[in-house]
């Protein structure tokens, strides 16, 4: 089991809002910031949201993310097609001298 | 752009070491900015992070680190992993990424991955 939590699946149908969450601790989310990654079947991991809430170049509005206490979320709006993928958040712990986690992931569905 | 490419045997016996290298391109592996980083993804799970290299040296998971060694050669803008003692359970695909040293988990450019199966 992941220490970064978070629901092992979600699902919308097109045009809807979903939000995933992950939940940590004081010594990986309550401290430092979150990450979140998109991953499409046989493809790395690539970058969605950076520094809680900020969008790399290139990614769409319709995904934000925010953080609070020792929970992060990552909201989707409009949900489109080419949205269903892997999605995991990430986040530096400093428990066992310092790593890097992700978490186990939540498989998104588009109805 | 920045380009990774990872590299190495896919296929391995228990007990062997395994070794993989990435090679870089459109960006120094010497830059004071940035971490290089390996990380792995067994079959139907979240990423792990294994460990980073960046001019000041290296640091690993320390879930890993009595297995683990993280080099470069700067010659061939390139930076390698390896692994000692393998199991079953380190088949994963591996990939290579680069991250800011600010924010080691914001990894913004990948490699494709490389699957590395271990069998016994």
């Amino acid at each position: 089991q992941s220490v970064l939590t978070q629901p092992p699946s979600a699902s919308g149908t097109p045009g809807q809002r979903v939000t995933i969450s992950c939940s940590g601790s004081a010594s990986n989310v309550g401290v430092y910031t979150v990450n979140w990654y998109q991953q499409r079947p046989g493809t790395a991991p690539k970058l969605l949201i950076y520094s809680n809430d900020q969008r790399p170049s290139g990614v769409p509005d319709r995904f934000s993310g925010s953080k609070s206490g020792t929970s992060a979320s990552l909201v989707i709006g409009g949900l489109q097609s080419e949205d269903e993928a892997d999605y995991y958040c990430a986040a530096w712990d400093d428990s066992l001298k310092g790593r890097g986690l992700f978490g186990g992931g939540t498989k998104l569905t588009v109805l | 752009q920045v380009h990774l490419q990872e590299s190495g045997p896919g296929l391995l016996k228990a007990s062997q070491t395994l070794s993989l290298t990435c090679t870089v391109s459109g960006g120094s592996i010497s830059s004071a900015v940035y971490y290089w980083n390996w990380i792995r993804q067994s079959p139907g799970k979240g990423p792990e992070w294994i460990g980073y290299m960046s001019d000041r040296g290296a640091y690993y998971n320390p879930s890993l680190e009595s297995r683990i060694t993280i080099s470069t050669d700067t010659s061939k803008n390139q930076f390698s992993l390896k692994l000692s003692s393998v199991t079953a359970a380190d088949t994963a695909v591996y990939y290579c990424a680069r991250s800011p040293k600010w924010e080691v988990l914001r990894l913004d450019y990948w490699g494709q991955g490389t699957l590395v199966t271990v069998y016994s």
